[in-house]
């Protein structure tokens, strides 16, 4: 069974500071790793994707892939009380199509 | 440029009924996936469409059937409703394995 792990959370981080988000995935076969935040009563939204180990960069956003360790994170820099959400991490092989999804880290930001 | 847009937004069926859920992809994306996601849950996947066919199956019963047409649009049907099959349904459009945008949603509620 392929799956998607990530702490539930709720992750309190205070206004400004580094938030941390971690997934990690069991089927090393996977190739692609998306980023989504879905707010309450809405739908996901895309962050980030990425697909090599490293780092990648958006804005505020980095998403950061090691995919020995079978792991992906998201770094929400100056966090804002606007970034308070669910964060759901998607992971897929390209062998495959469909999307296997974590259940979410919900993160509060505390002005 | 409008994106991907789903109707009805909240709909309330009884079990036994039957029900069609609509999904207009974002311009330009030729692929649509289908996703149940159930309170303070990811998204699972029920299937996705491409070329009008049935591409991949997620692990959901025969109830829930599909199609696509020529316009990309597709449309969700689901038979025999349960209690359990309340949740909030996504069509997320992409162009081929490009990541996902995903629609507003349809709240389905089953009494």
């Amino acid at each position: 069974q392929k799956e998607v792990e990530q702490n539930s959370g709720p992750l309190s981080v205070p206004e400004g500071a580094i938030a941390s988000l971690n997934c990690t995935y069991s089927d090393r076969v996977s190739q692609s790793f998306f980023w989504y935040r879905q707010y309450s009563g809405k739908s996901p939204e895309l962050i980030m994707s990425i697909y090599s180990n490293g780092d990648k960069e958006d804005g505020r956003f980095t998403a950061q892939l090691n995919k020995a360790s079978q792991y992906v994170s998201l770094l929400i820099r100056d966090s804002q009380p606007s970034d308070s959400a669910t964060y759901l991490c998607a992971v897929r092989m390209d062998s495959n199509y469909q999307l296997i999804w974590g259940a979410g880290t919900k993160l509060i930001i505390k002005p | 440029d409008a994106g991907v847009t789903q109707s009805p937004t909240h709909l309330i069926k009884t079990r036994g009924q039957q029900v069609t859920l609509r999904c207009s992809p974002k311009s330009g994306h030729d692929t649509v996936s289908w996703y149940q996601q159930a309170l303070g849950q990811g998204p699972q996947f029920i299937f996705q469409y491409y070329e009008e066919e049935e591409r991949q199956r997620g692990n959901f019963p025969d109830r829930f059937s599909g199609h696509q047409f020529p316009n990309y649009s597709s449309e969700l049907n689901v038979n025999a409703l349960l209690l359990g099959d309340s949740a909030l349904y996504l069509c997320a459009s992409s162009f081929s394995n490009q990541p996902q945008h995903f629609g507003d949603g349809t709240r389905l509620s089953i009494l």
